[in-house]
């Protein structure tokens, strides 16, 4: 596609329910990076993909948190138990490498946990 | 540690010149960013600056990088309504597959 899609654009759910947050790159790119950004602050890293593997996982917030990605191209990220605190927009970018350091972002996933 | 700060809020008037800045803590920063984001919208890439630069110019945008107090700003020339967004300054750490970013600096553009 023309550009990182990002789905759903938005997800309501309740405590304690699992979410999955899907991110389709651009075509082509290898790198795969995901953030969190909260309201009204910047976004924090969480975790990125070279190929289909995860080398930096550290920014992941907590043991619910896991992403997997396949055919180095579509990525889900899944929140277990999701808590109030996990309300945020995830947003996924691309790039071509990890060494072509241009990262092209999605609109992002508003979730909102009640 | 790596640290990016931003002011939170800029007002200026329809054509006059903006000057977004950034401050960053970590010396070893290979190339520094400026994005837009609109309401509803993701983060759209404004433009770079390796750290060898001190100067990068791109139509109404000119970034200036100041190495020694690790400071970088982003100036809009004749500003437009159109550029009413929120702007983030980010950083790629030397060694990181990550980017650092600030909480953004709101920019409002009035009559």
């Amino acid at each position: 596609g023309a550009g990182v899609s990002q789905s759903p654009s938005n997800k309501v759910t309740e405590k304690g329910k699992d979410v999955e947050l899907r991110c389709d790159p651009i075509s082509g790119h290898t790198a795969l990076y995901w953030y969190r950004q909260r309201l009204g602050q910047g976004l924090e890293f969480l975790i990125y993909f070279q190929g289909n593997s995860a080398p930096d996982k550290s920014g992941l917030p907590s043991d619910r948190f896991s992403a997997e990605r396949t055919g180095e191209s579509v990525s889900t990220l899944t929140i277990q138990r999701t808590q109030q605190e996990d309300s945020a927009v995830y947003l996924c970018a691309s790039s071509l490498s990890i060494t072509t350091d241009t990262q092209y972002f999605g609109p992002g996933t508003r979730l909102t946990v009640l | 540690g790596e640290d990016v700060e931003q002011s939170l809020f800029l007002s200026v008037r329809e054509g006059d010149s903006s000057v977004i800045n950034c401050t960053y803590t970590d010396s070893s920063s290979t190339y520094l960013y400026w994005y837009k984001q609109e309401p509803g919208a993701g983060l759209q890439l404004l433009t770079y600056i390796f750290s060898n630069m001190d100067m990068k110019q791109d139509q109404r945008l000119t970034v200036l990088l100041n190495k020694k107090d690790k400071h970088l700003s982003l100036r809009i020339a004749d500003t437009q309504t159109g550029d009413s967004a929120i702007y983030f300054c980010a950083e790629r750490a030397g060694g990181y597959n990550k980017l650092i970013f600030g909480a953004g600096t709101r920019l409002a553009v009035h009559p």
